[in-house]
């Protein structure tokens, strides 16, 4: 059985930086495209961006681009979700997911549980 | 590109039947069989309930069903029941140069 889970709960400050992380078990992490998903207080979902941990394959959604760093360790099975600088608009509920993608076809089977993200002074 | 567009809200008596639509563009939705639905209760990450417009994953009660006509696509619920609450939301492929795109969510009443 597939398993995605994800650290715990954070709490910054703007202009802080912030690593969080997303653990993969139960399938073969390298062969699987692995992404996150931001889902703001109240608001729906949205796509931030992908790796394939296999060959390091990143591609970011318009509005995520230079805004956040998707990385993966794949000798730990890990994807990571990274900001350098934080604002209070990037308060929100980050989901890691994991996309299947074959030939113009695209779900997610699997979700993290969550990390909920705030940044407050 | 732009959010799918789905009804802020819908609502339903137990036992009874509801749709959910999602309409998107040519680009998307009407693009290609790649619909998907996902169920949120409050609190819990998203679940898979529909993908490629009308199948559905293991697990996922016959009661939910999927459909498409050209852009617009639509989950319908039948046979309501409490659990059945909760937010919905409609995701499509969008091209290669695309992660996709969601809907802004429906919520579901059970009344």
């Amino acid at each position: 059985e597939v398993h995605l889970v994800q650290s715990g709960a954070e709490v910054k400050k703007p202009g802080e930086s912030l690593k969080i992380s997303c653990l993969g078990s139960g399938y073969s992490f390298t062969n699987y495209w692995i992404g996150w998903v931001r889902q703001m207080p109240g608001k729906g979902l949205e796509w931030m961006g992908i790796i394939y941990p296999g060959d390091s394959d990143t591609r970011y959604s318009p509005s995520f681009q230079g805004q956040v760093t998707i990385s993966a360790d794949k000798s730990i099975s890990t994807a990571y979700l990274q900001w350098s600088s934080l604002k209070a608009s990037d308060t929100a509920m980050y989901y890691c997911a994991r996309p299947i993608l074959v030939r113009g076809l695209i779900r997610i089977d699997s979700w993290g549980q969550g990390t909920l993200v705030t940044v407050s002074s | 590109q732009s959010a799918l567009t789905q009804p802020p809200s819908a609502s339903g008596s137990p036992g009874q039947s509801v749709a959910i639509s999602c309409t998107g563009t040519s680009s998307d939705v009407g693009g290609y069989n790649s619909v998907s639905w996902y169920q949120q209760h409050p609190g819990k990450a998203p679940k898979l309930m529909i993908y490629e417009v009308s199948k559905r994953p293991s697990g996922v009660p016959d009661r939910f069903s999927g459909s498409k006509s050209g852009n617009t696509a639509s989950l319908t619920v039948s046979g309501l029941q409490a659990e059945d609450e909760a937010d919905y939301y409609c995701s499509s492929y969008a091209g290669t140069n695309s992660l996709g795109v969601f809907g802004g969510g429906t919520k579901l009443t059970v009344l």
